[in-house]
């Protein structure tokens, strides 16, 4: 049982270049998101997933498109990165919401690094 | 819309004493659910403990606790008996109608450094 994990682990990008981090979970989990996190900042949501074949904005989502065709996968791409991108990046899953005092569970994190 | 607000940046503490970790929040949905973790320097989020907007009592998991203060909108975390390994970054985070695994909003973070 692996939990949350996703690839890759760090990457370098050149501004404008295009990268997809993948986001896989084994707990059979209906929601998906992706956080990212700067420093001195808490996390903040890109988008995310109440099922397969869903997405929707968070607070933070330009620059950011996401699919959900599996359900225990989820990925984030960025189609032109910008080093205002430059950031950790965090998938997370957790069961529906009848499960009211469930938590996330977190990935390991990605550092994206746009020069 | 939601906030949470974390006023303290960074925390020193003694190893073995106890100390409260401050957390505000600002909502306007009759139910919530209030969070803490913790993020080590290795980076990975750890839950440490849940609150629901409509709990009686206060939340506690081993030297985890949450005071828990309604009318104040406060949702302070204690750590008793603080260990060297405590110290890291702690997050303070709400989610709406109390379901944990909907979204998710987090303060900024207290960096808590113990002190041998």
């Amino acid at each position: 049982n692996a939990g949350v994990t996703q690839t890759p682990k760090f990457r370098v990008l050149k501004t404008g270049q295009s990268m997809t981090l993948l986001c896989a979970q084994d707990m059979n989990h209906e929601y998906m998101y992706w956080y990212r996190q700067d420093p001195g900042m808490g996390l903040r949501l890109i988008h995310y997933s109440v099922g397969e074949g869903t997405t929707a904005k968070g607070e933070v989502p330009d620059g950011y498109n996401v699919s959900r065709l599996k359900k225990q996968n989820f990925l984030l791409g960025l189609e032109s990165a910008a080093p205002s991108q430059t950031s950790v990046y965090f998938c997370a899953s957790g069961r529906d919401s009848r499960f009211l005092t469930d938590t996330q569970y977190f990935g390991p994190g990605t550092r994206l690094t746009v020069l | 819309a939601q906030k949470i607000t974390q006023t303290q940046p960074g925390m020193f503490v003694q190893e073995k004493e106890a100390v409260t970790l401050d957390c505000t929040y600002d909502t306007s949905d009759p139910s919530y659910g209030l969070f803490w973790y913790k993020q080590p320097s290795s980076g990975e989020m750890i839950f440490l403990i849940y609150q629901g907007s409509y709990d009686q009592q206060n939340a506690t998991e081993g030297r985890y606790s949450l005071n828990f203060q309604k009318a104040r909108k406060s949702a302070n975390l204690v750590i008793s008996a603080s260990q060297l390994g405590d110290s890291a970054m702690y997050f303070c985070a709400m989610s709406p109608s109390g379901a944990g695994s909907y979204q998710l909003t987090f303060g900024k973070g207290t960096k808590l450094s113990v002190i041998p």
